[in-house]
């Protein structure tokens, strides 16, 4: 089974800034997905990152929001941008699932508190 | 269009209950990859069952049973003799894609001692 590594784990943002979050997964993926879960709602896909191309985003979600890297097959990061409260959530990581075809993974979330 | 309903926002039982969690879906794939996910407070995501579209095989797991009925597009998952460490937010999630999910808006399962 594939294990991901998110950082931070939880972070308070002033409104304006920006945060990072890493992902790291301890084997090679072709897949990277970002998921974002508003205050008690269900999980949505910001978007998709394969290595090597851009990011490829769902509707609603746009890449000066939301900018991810994929400089490997290991890691990848998302940004929040100019953040207002409105991005307070959990945002988690997960990789497509692994060769024996058996589940999809995620990562433990990264809860961000916009100030 | 995919879509996953759970109808049930939030349940409540008393321990050792039986208790069932239902999830409908919607697709015009053939292909199609059915999931249950557990959030515990803590926030993660916990893998539960993974279920394709030509497996109607029902699976149970020491407490946990899942129930596939492509004719009515549901997967249905119960919980026997429910116990406290059961209360979590649970996940019912589509998959056409490798990967991609499409969620249910998730049921809130509480269990009393």
């Amino acid at each position: 089974s594939a294990v991901i590594s998110q950082k931070p784990s939880r972070d308070i943002c002033q409104r304006g800034t920006s945060l990072t979050i890493q992902c790291q997964v301890d084997s090679q993926v072709t897949m990277m997905f970002w998921y974002r879960q508003q205050p008690g709602q269900s999980l949505t896909l910001i978007a998709t990152a394969n290595q090597g191309s851009e990011a490829t985003y769902e509707s609603g979600f746009v890449i000066d929001k939301f900018p991810i890297s994929r400089p490997n097959l290991t890691f990848s990061t998302l940004t929040v941008s100019n953040m207002s409260p409105e991005d307070s959530s959990i945002y988690l990581c997960s990789v497509g699932w692994d060769s024996s075809g058996n589940t999809i993974y995620f990562g433990e979330g990264s809860w961000l508190t916009v100030v | 269009a995919q879509k996953v309903t759970q109808a049930q926002t939030e349940i409540s039982v008393v321990e050792k209950e039986d208790v069932t969690l239902d999830c409908v879906y919607e697709t015009r794939d053939t292909t199609y990859y059915l999931f249950w996910y557990k959030q515990p407070p803590s926030g993660e995501l916990v893998f539960l069952i993974r279920r394709n579209s030509f497996d109607e095989q029902n699976e149970i797991s020491g407490r946990y049973s899942w129930n596939f009925q492509k004719s009515t597009s549901s997967f249905n998952f119960t919980i026997t003799a429910s116990q406290v460490v059961d209360s979590a937010v649970y996940f019912c999630a589509l998959s056409m894609l490798r990967g991609k999910l499409i969620f249910g808006q998730g049921t809130e399962l509480s269990v009393k001692p």
